[in-house]
């Protein structure tokens, strides 16, 4: 079946620019999550939604990012007033629900990498 | 807080030589253990896992045991190939901080020559 899609692949902005970043689960995958990838940083966790509600928001690096998840389905990634160092790659996964909980695989999109100029 | 450490790279070997890419882990609770994969050009790829103390996860000729008394994840293969040339991610799951989250360590890359 379909994997984690992202759009776009590839996002040049202006430093103080705003945009948006899409993340698509896989079917049926009740969690989604959030990460960025950057030099110096490794992979840092940003934020978890099961269903539409984020429990834990405490990995966004600023009151600059936001994200939201209707349907169960879609997230964006918002950033506001874009500066230099928000340039990264941005990683979503998705994870489903077993019998027996979550068993935390996730699995990535090939995200998007974000240059802010 | 939870937290994994990984073996600093790059890592170069010669094709056919033997692979262990060091993880160390710190947490609270049982967390589940994984190895992801990030070839060039790509996103990450599951490689394999390990869910509780012992288990042995394997794929791809990769192997690793979670070793609760080391607080330990190795990654080993017997007989690397130039395919396997990429960064390699150690990473520990659960409930952390109130979230269901991975925890990464920096990453090894690795690149293996013929």
């Amino acid at each position: 079946g379909a994997g984690v899609s992202q759009s776009p692949s590839n996002k040049v902005t202006e430093k103080g620019k705003d945009v948006e970043l899409r993340c698509d689960p896989i079917s049926g995958h009740t969690a989604l999550y959030w990460y960025r990838q950057s030099l110096g940083q490794g992979l840092e966790f940003l934020i978890y939604f099961q269903g539409n509600s984020a429990p834990d928001k405490s990995g966004l690096p600023s009151d600059r990012f936001s994200a939201e998840r209707t349907g169960g389905s879609v997230s964006t990634l918002t950033i506001q007033r874009t500066q230099q160092e928000d340039s990264a790659v941005y990683l979503c996964a998705s994870s489903y629900r077993t019998s027996g909980g979550f068993t935390y695989e996730q699995y990535f999109g090939p995200g998007t990498r974000l240059t802010v100029t | 807080g939870d937290s994994v450490t990984q073996m600093e790279g790059p890592v170069t070997l010669s094709e056919e030589a033997f692979l262990t890419i060091n993880c160390t882990y710190t947490a609270t609770g049982y967390p589940s253990l994984f190895w992801y994969v990030q070839y060039p050009g790509e996103g990450l790829q599951l490689l394999l896992k390990a869910t509780k103390a012992d288990d042995k996860g394997s794929n791809k000729g990769f192997e690793a045991t979670y070793r609760k008394e080391t607080t330990s994840f190795h990654l080993e293969k017997g007989s690397v190939q130039v395919s396997d040339s990429a960064v390699y991610f150690c990473a520990l799951g659960g409930v952390i901080q109130g979230a269901q989250k991975l925890v990464f360590g920096q990453g090894t890359r690795l690149t293996i020559n013929p």
